[in-house]
């Protein structure tokens, strides 16, 4: 089946600094990434839709200067928290699609294993 | 946008009985609806999914329903096992997914 990786599995860094997550489809081609964030016992929160080759489009509430996506190939998405906060931590899960969402069809998404930052 | 909303948030039975999460949505648009099972500190992983154009959708012990009319559908077990005890998730979508709050399932041997 298909396999999402995510990298790191999990990062603590001090507060101010920025982190980097990679989210990759090991064997397909994703049109599209999805960003979600996790707090403890509660549901997964899109925070953003990622299609390779365009800018992210992120949900209400989101910032996208601290969230930076960039979905440089069919295969790679990465999401850059910056000047990190202790209220970042979460644990961040991305998602991948294989097939085209341009006409409301929607493909399986399959789940990376998750990050968990840690902001101190 | 997509409202998903679920219900219960927790759900005990005993070992062999069956459970039944019930999810309702709000947009008329949306047109597939997976569930997820999600253990404690992993990724969710896929159980069984229902496209708009069917109502029903069986897999060994899981079954889905979907009433488009009353925009709900349900995640059915039967046999419940300890093993099917994590958090439950089920999610619509137009195009993008929408997750409910989720129902953390024990089965009790």
């Amino acid at each position: 089946g298909a396999v999402v990786s995510q990298h790191p599995s999990w990062v603590i860094c001090k507060s101010g600094t920025s982190v980097k997550i990679e989210c990759r489809s090991l064997d397909f081609q994703a049109t599209t990434m999805f960003w979600y964030r996790q707090f403890p016992k509660q549901s997964l929160m899109l925070m953003a839709t990622s299609n390779e080759g365009s800018k992210a489009t992120y949900e209400q509430g989101v910032e996208k200067d601290k969230f930076l996506i960039n979905h440089a190939s069919l295969t790679l998405s990465t999401l850059t928290v910056t000047s990190a906060h202790p209220e970042d931590s979460s644990f961040y899960i991305c998602s991948a699609v294989g097939g085209s969402l341009l006409w409301g069809s929607t493909d399986t998404q399959y789940f990376g294993p998750g990050t968990r930052l840690t902001v101190l | 946008g997509e409202n998903v909303e679920q219900h219960p948030s927790t759900l005990s039975v005993q070992e062999g009985d069956s459970a039944v999460i019930k999810c309702t949505y709000s947009d008329s648009a949306s047109n597939y609806f997976p569930w997820y099972k999600q253990e404690l500190g992993k990724r969710p992983q896929l159980i069984i999914d229902i496209r708009s154009n069917v109502g029903e959708k069986k897999d060994q012990r899981i079954a889905v329903t979907l009433n488009k009319t009353a925009k709900h559908f349900s995640l059915h077990i039967t046999e419940t096992q300890p093993e099917d005890s994590a958090v439950y998730f089920c999610a619509a979508s137009p195009n993008d997914m929408r997750f409910g709050a989720g129902t953390r399932l024990t089965v009790k041997p």
